[in-house]
C-alpha cells in the first residue's frame, strides 16, 4: 500500500530534550516536505527536499533541522526542543515538488513541557 | 510575500444542501491545491488546479489564475465532508508551499 509513515504518532518530552519524528515513504517519489498545524495559522512549511541531499528553507525553519541521506526517508530533528514548537506535525511527498498530488502522513502530536 | 485566504473561515450546512468555498491569492502562483482534512485530522488531496475546471464526484473546483482566486464547490453535501478545507498556492517552481487558514466545514444530519 502506498503511504507516507510518521512516527511516533503522539510524543510528550521535556524543554532541551533532543528528539527525532522519523518519516518514510514507498512511492519512490523525489519531494518530501515537513509543515506544523497550529490553532488559526493553517499548515505552514517548516522544510522541503526536492531530492536526496537537496533541502531547503520553508517559512518556519528555526529551530528544525531535516537531512535526506536516502530518497525514502526525510527525519525532522528538534536539537532543543522548546514549548513554542509543541504543534502537530505532518510529513509528506510527492513525485516531484509542486504540479503533483501530495500524500500526507498521519501526523505527529508534539508536546513540549 | 505570497498571502493566501480563504473564506468563509466556518460553515454549518445541513445534509444535502450545496455549498462554495474560496482561496484567493496575492500574487501569481506556480501551482493550487485543495486538501480535506477530516475530522480524525487526516489530510487528503481533493484537486491539483493551477488554472481550469475539474470535477470528482459532488466536489469540483475552479481556478482563474488570471484573478487570484480559486473555488471549491461542494454539491449534495454528507456528513462525511465535515472537516477542515485548506487551498495551498505554490509561488514558483522549487517546492515552497503556502497554505491558506482553512475553511471549516461542519455538515448536520
Amino acid at each position: 500500500e502506498a503511504q507516507v509513515t510518521q512516527n511516533p504518532r503522539y510524543l510528550i518530552t521535556v524543554t532541551g530534550k533532543k528528539l527525532t519524528v522519523t518519516c518514510s515513504q514507498n512511492m519512490n517519489h523525489e519531494y518530501m516536505s515537513w509543515y506544523r498545524q497550529d490553532p488559526g495559522l493553517g499548515l505552514r512549511q517548516i522544510y522541503y527536499s526536492m531530492n536526496v541531499e537537496v533541502t531547503d528553507k520553508g517559512d518556519v525553519p528555526e529551530g528544525y533541522k531535516v537531512s535526506r541521506k536516502e530518497k525514502r526517508n526525510f527525519p525532522l530533528i528538534l536539537e532543543s526542543p522548546s514549548p513554542n514548537q509543541t504543534s502537530l506535525y505532518f510529513c509528506a511527498s510527492s513525485w516531484t515538488g509542486g504540479g503533483e498530488k501530495l500524500f500526507f502522513g498521519s501526523g505527529t502530536q508534539l508536546s513540549v513541557l | 510575500g505570497i498571502q493566501v485566504e480563504q473564506s468563509p473561515p466556518d460553515l454549518i450546512l445541513q445534509e444535502g444542501a450545496n455549498s462554495t468555498l474560496r482561496c484567493n491569492f496575492s500574487d501569481s502562483v506556480n501551482n493550487l491545491q485543495w486538501f480535506h482534512q477530516n475530522p480524525w485530522g487526516q489530510l487528503i488531496n481533493l484537486f491539483y488546479i493551477p488554472s481550469g475546471t475539474k470535477q470528482n464526484g459532488r466536489l469540483s473546483a475552479t481556478t482563474v489564475a488570471t484573478e487570484r482566486y480559486s473555488l471549491l464547490y461542494i454539491s449534495s453535501s454528507q456528513t462525511t465532508d465535515s472537516g477542515v478545507y485548506f487551498c495551498a498556492v505554490e509561488p514558483n517552481q522549487g517546492g515552497k508551499l503556502i497554505f491558506g487558514q482553512g475553511t471549516e466545514l461542519s455538515v448536520k444530519p
